[in-house]
């Protein structure tokens, strides 16, 4: 069955850069996700990567796309300490007429001052 | 921007009660969706529902759940008998089309004492 990993925890120095990365075992993946969760609070959609493209960036974010090894990965640049929350990769897979996510175990990032 | 809304925030009840947890999607979405996250795991799929039907379910998804759009705007879950077990975060999601990424709700977190 498909299944989505993640490395559990990073940390950074404020202002360095982050990258947390993710590999996937479904080749049918369409779209790539990027979810933020706050302490008690919902999954908030960063971004998301269309399977084709290899590469998106929305100002600090960037998402690289490696299809052939199913790896993800999301680069936060100048990482502040609002940054810091735990970030769910996800990838969404067809499944009759709908496409439901899974969700790998989340990155825990610390961003120390 | 419009959001996925779910209430109550925060639900306890006691083992064997029942438990309706309602989620209001983003009023153009037509592909509704719950999750759940037990503390500490990862974010699961229960079930998809399209068309005022479930498209698919999970083996989490068993004869205690049952989910309904009552209206035009409400989407809810039911847990019919509550276990302990049922005790997690639950999220509510609605996308607007089949191709369209997926927006989350801030969650209920539900205690089964």
């Amino acid at each position: 069955g498909e299944d989505v990993e993640q490395s559990l925890f990073l940390s950074v120095r404020e202002g360095d850069s982050s990258v947390i990365n993710c590999t996937y075992t479904d080749s049918s993946s369409t779209y790539l996700y990027w979810y933020k969760q706050e302490p008690g609070a919902g999954l908030q959609l960063l971004t998301y990567i269309f399977s084709n493209m290899d590469m998106k960036q929305d100002q600090r974010l960037t998402v690289l796309l490696n299809k052939k090894d199913k790896h993800l990965s999301l680069r936060i640049a100048d990482t502040q300490t609002g940054d810091s929350a735990i970030y769910f990769c996800a990838e969404s897979r067809s499944s009759g007429s709908a496409r439901q996510l899974t969700f790998g175990s989340g990155t825990q990032l610390t961003v120390l001052p | 921007e419009p959001e996925v809304t779910q209430t109550p925030s925060h639900q306890v009840t006691q083992m064997g009660q029942e438990v309706i947890l309602r989620c209001v999607p983003i009023s153009n979405h037509l592909y509704f969706y719950w999750y759940r996250q037990i503390l500490g795991q990862k974010v699961e799929f229960l079930v998809s529902f399209y068309n005022n039907e479930i498209s698919e379910k999970s083996e989490i998804f068993d004869d205690q759940f049952s989910v309904e759009r009552p209206d035009g705007s409400n989407f809810t879950l039911k847990i019919r008998s509550t276990k302990l077990e049922d005790s997690a975060m639950y999220f509510c999601a609605s996308k607007e089309g089949r191709n369209e990424k997926l927006f989350f709700g801030s969650g209920t977190q539900l205690s089964v004492l």
